[in-house]
């Protein structure tokens, strides 16, 4: 099947770090990608990663990669309250994306 | 301007009803997509089309059918709407050459009663 997995709510505090999983069942994928959507919004590329890389950082982000788990993460360090969004991680296998459940992140002042 | 437009954004029908969904873009992508959004189930890809000529069914195709007008242009109807296709649709476009990101519309509510 091609179901890509996340938790559904995650609520952190203003100023720690978030930590968003996600896990995909297909290896075949060129990408791995984490979108943004906030409230009322379509969704917005927030970074992505090239399946044959571990890790890669973005300033305040941190995406790792494990193919042998098929896990995806993404750390948000300093979450701020402009953070609160849903986050979906996708995955291309076949030239198009197959979406997560999204991740409904909740930063408290 | 938005890259990417559609129309209505919000709309309300009764059962039985045939409703069309537009969208639009400016960003000259040959591949345009339509999602549905339900809650916990994430984006499901309804149709894609990777040019004009090109049609494709996506992941939950019953019940809905779509027209590529132009490069520009890609609309979804509803051809006689039901209530639990009352969710929050999404076009998209991307284009390979640059990555394949895609780029989304704000969305159009549709609420089947």
């Amino acid at each position: 099947g091609e179901d890509v997995e996340q938790s559904l709510f995650l609520s952190v505090r203003e100023g720690d770090s978030s930590v968003i999983n996600c896990t995909y069942t297909d290896s075949s994928s060129t990408y791995l990608y984490w979108y943004k959507q906030e409230p009322g919004a379509g969704l917005q590329l927030l970074t992505y990663i090239f399946s044959n890389m571990d890790m890669k950082q973005d300033q305040r982000l941190t995406v790792l990669l494990n193919k042998k788990d098929k896990h995806l993460s993404l750390r948000i360090a300093d979450t701020q309250t402009g953070d609160s969004a849903i986050y979906f991680c996708a995955e291309d296998p076949t030239n198009k994306l197959i979406f997560g459940t999204g991740t409904l992140l909740a930063v408290q002042p | 301007d938005a890259d990417v437009t559609q129309t209505p954004r919000n709309r309300i029908t009764k059962t039985g009803k045939r409703i069309m969904l537009e969208c639009s873009q400016t960003k000259g992508h040959d591949r345009m997509y339509w999602y549905r959004q339900d809650p916990g189930l994430g984006l499901r890809l309804i149709y894609y089309s990777f040019d004009v000529k090109d049609i494709n069914k996506g992941e939950i195709s019953d019940g809905y059918s779509v027209s590529r007008q132009a490069q520009a242009k890609f609309s979804l109807s509803l051809e006689s709407a039901i209530p639990n296709q009352t969710a929050l649709y999404f076009c998209a476009t991307s284009d390979p050459r640059v990555g394949d990101e895609q780029y989304f519309g704000p969305g159009t509510r549709l609420t089947v009663t």
